[in-house]
């Protein structure tokens, strides 16, 4: 059974660090893995999706990679700002399933 | 495009009530899920179909949930009767699972409290 866990579970930084959240997974025959933005009161916002084939993926100042083979990948955040402040959540697509799995996610403040 | 939309999005009932929930997908996608979260237990997978059909429902949580999807641009989570375990933020997503890039696209979520 395919669980996922996220470290830190918080995280609290000045503004213009630059950051690294964690994500794995204990199967590691993944399709791909997807990292989401959850706002609070809020639904979650795609950031990322890593098929299993690739090993990364940039959109402006976000840059998740992943590593099947053992089990991790992480979503590095450039010159944080305050705008940046929100939980991020991994989720984990398995081959023959289009259930996703996601962790507890990373809340993150960060603070001017 | 308007994205996945949810209705509604605050609902506020009594023990016992029967309560739907109401999501439409985003025109194209041919996988529709509901998800339901809490502090507690985080997010869950409740039910996914493909293609009108259900696919996976053992996150159910018990018979007192049915979900339908009598069409592709519609689906219906209907909790009957409600208990205050309930509530919850349920969290309608959707995608086109037979595309290159599979993401899958959430809605605003139903915020559910049952008195």
């Amino acid at each position: 059974k395919q669980e996922v866990t996220q470290i830190p579970a918080a995280l609290s930084v000045p503004e213009g660090e630059n950051l690294v959240l964690n994500c794995s997974f204990t199967d590691s025959a993944i399709y791909n893995l997807q990292w989401f933005r959850q706002d609070p009161g809020k639904g979650l916002t795609s950031l990322l999706l890593i098929q299993s084939s690739q090993r990364e993926q940039t959109s402006g100042r976000l840059n998740a990679s992943l590593d099947k083979s053992s089990g991790r990948s992480t979503l590095y955040i450039a010159a944080s700002q305050p705008g940046d402040s929100a939980t991020y959540l991994c989720a984990v697509r398995s081959y023959n399933t289009d259930k996703l799995i996601f962790g507890t996610g990373t809340r993150l403040q960060v603070f001017p | 495009d308007a994205g996945v939309i949810q209705s509604p999005r605050h609902e506020v009932t009594e023990m016992g009530q029967e309560v739907t929930l109401r999501c439409k997908p985003i025109s194209g996608h041919n996988s529709l899920f509901w998800y339901r979260q809490t502090m507690m237990r985080g997010l869950e997978l409740l039910i996914y179909f493909n293609n009108n059909v259900p696919i996976d429902d053992s996150g159910m949580p018990e018979d007192r949930f049915s979900a339908k999807m009598p069409n592709a641009s519609f689906s219906t989570l209907k909790i009957q009767p409600s208990e205050p375990r309930d509530s919850a933020v349920y969290f309608c997503a959707s995608t086109r699972t037979s595309g290159s890039r599979d993401e899958q696209f959430f809605g605003p979520g139903t915020r559910l409290t049952v008195l």
